[in-house]
């Protein structure tokens, strides 16, 4: 079982819904990681969180460290926010990191 | 904000050849880069974490001899990919982990590359 899971694995929506992408994980982590992967491969760190809730713009993260998850949340999604959204873990043990399948997110016109 | 370059982006060789490829860190020292391979529709998968002036620590199934991993200097790590053969083809992502910020607790903040993809023919 892999220690990092998402859902939904893929996810079609319509220009101005509300989108949310969740993460669970069954390590101990010191800090979670929301990343964005565009069709062209770049990654772009989004968010780091080790609690509560972080916003910027219209993307909104927030983790429960007693539940060991995480969601990612964009209002007013639109087609740029098209991507593959990865959760990625630092694990407290080996402070190394662990990610997720990615969540592939198509935001129509 | 930091930024992590690779160079180059994209590369095609021939199987046999060698391939480098160039991780920097361009604001910042980075005391520990990450290497990682991401294969098409697949996560990430962390290949070697090297630390400046010290030898690179691989994960399981990862030939060292075949993945030569230099970390010189604080902003820069190189990843050679020698005698390349096409089941090498994939998406190269370097990541840079620069020192802890105090505030509470201390967090290390990391830092994705571009990626260099590299196909084998």
């Amino acid at each position: 079982k892999n220690e990092v899971e998402q859902s939904p694995q893929n996810l079609t929506a319509q220009e101005g819904e509300f989108i949310t992408i969740n993460c669970s994980y069954s390590v101990g982590i010191s800090a979670l990681h929301w990343l964005q992967q565009h069709p062209g491969g770049g990654i772009v760190s989004l968010f780091m969180l080790s609690s509560g809730k972080k916003k910027h713009g219209r993307l909104i993260a927030t983790i429960n460290i007693q539940e060991k998850h995480s969601s990612l949340h964009i209002t007013a999604s639109h087609p740029r926010d098209s991507a593959v959204y990865i959760c990625a873990v630092r694990r407290k043990r080996n402070n190394d990191m662990r990610f997720g399948a990615g969540t592939r997110l198509t935001v129509k016109p | 904000g930091a930024v992590v370059s690779q160079h180059p982006s994209w590369v095609i060789c021939k199987s046999g050849t060698s391939v480098k490829i160039e991780c920097r860190s361009l604001d910042f020292q980075a005391t520990t880069m990450f290497w990682y391979r991401q294969f098409p529709k697949q996560s990430l998968m962390l290949m070697a974490t090297s630390n400046e002036g010290s030898k690179a620590t691989y994960e399981q199934g990862v030939e060292k001899d075949k993945f030569l991993i230099n970390h010189a200097s604080l902003t820069l790590s190189t990843l050679t990919v020698t005698s390349a053969h096409p089941e090498d083809s994939s998406f190269y992502i370097c990541s840079a982990r620069d020192l802890p910020f105090l505030t509470s607790g201390s967090m290390w903040a990391q830092y994705f590359g571009p990626g260099t993809r590299l196909t084998v023919l």
